[in-house]
């Protein structure tokens, strides 16, 4: 299992420009998202899909776009790049199910896109 | 809304000492909390899951603790060793969206 992948691994992009992240899972689950982190603020979720077909905002959606076409990928768009979407993106994948009574999701994270807006 | 917090931000102990990092979180009606490792430049590490009807989970030298009522839980490192050097994040799901909300995280340096 490659787990969760996202590509590229940096990117330097300058004002007003588009581009997409890619982030796809070999592990067959549901729930992807993806959050950004900055400095001082932790991670914050941007948008979210609980299953092909299906996304939902997530607490910072400004500026981001995502589909979700199959269960293996779910790509993030940026629009048009402004300096306060400099940060790192990271891509999680989800293990869902009940034990003992309870319902459990394991997020399972990629290694993360570091982009700079100029 | 669910807060959770980390304190204090970092942390810096000799080798061989047993340490306890704290999280605590707002809103009990939680799922699972979830204890992530992140070395610098890297992404998370999921150490351990506690759902919410457990009271503990035990990896190794980890282990960690959840009072879901008083809305705390602890990650017990024993041994600590200067390849435990990480910032450790917590993190609660809570919702029938199942959102994930984090700590800032705490950034722990073990001296050799």
């Amino acid at each position: 299992n490659a787990g969760v992948t996202q590509t590229p691994k940096f990117q330097v992009l300058k004002t007003g420009q588009s581009m997409t992240l890619q982030c796809a899972q070999d592990m067959n689950h549901e729930y992807m998202s993806w959050y950004r982190q900055d400095p001082g603020m932790g991670l914050r979720l941007i948008h979210y899909s609980v299953g092909a077909g299906i996304t939902d905002q997530g607490e910072v959606p400004n500026g981001y776009n995502v589909s979700r076409s199959t269960t293996e990928d779910f790509p993030l768009r940026l629009l048009s790049a402004a300096p306060s979407q400099t940060s790192v993106y990271f891509c999680a994948s989800s293990r869902t199910g009940t034990s003992g009574g309870g319902t459990y999701n394991e997020q399972f994270f990629g290694p993360g896109t570091r982009l700079t807006v100029l | 809304k669910q807060e959770v917090t980390q304190i204090p931000a970092a942390l810096s102990v000799p080798e061989g000492e047993n340490l306890v990092l704290n999280c605590s979180f707002t809103d009990s009606a939680i799922y699972n909390l979830q204890w992530f490792r992140q070395d610098p430049g890297k992404g998370l590490t999921s150490l351990l899951l506690i759902q919410s009807s457990q009271r503990e989970q035990t990896s190794g030298r980890l282990n960690a603790s959840l009072d879901k009522s008083s809305g705390r839980s602890t990650l017990y490192i024993a041994a600590s060793q200067p390849g435990d050097s990480a910032t450790y994040l917590c993190a609660v799901l809570t919702g029938a969206n199942s959102k994930l909300t984090f700590g800032k995280g705490i950034t722990l340096s073990v001296r050799p």
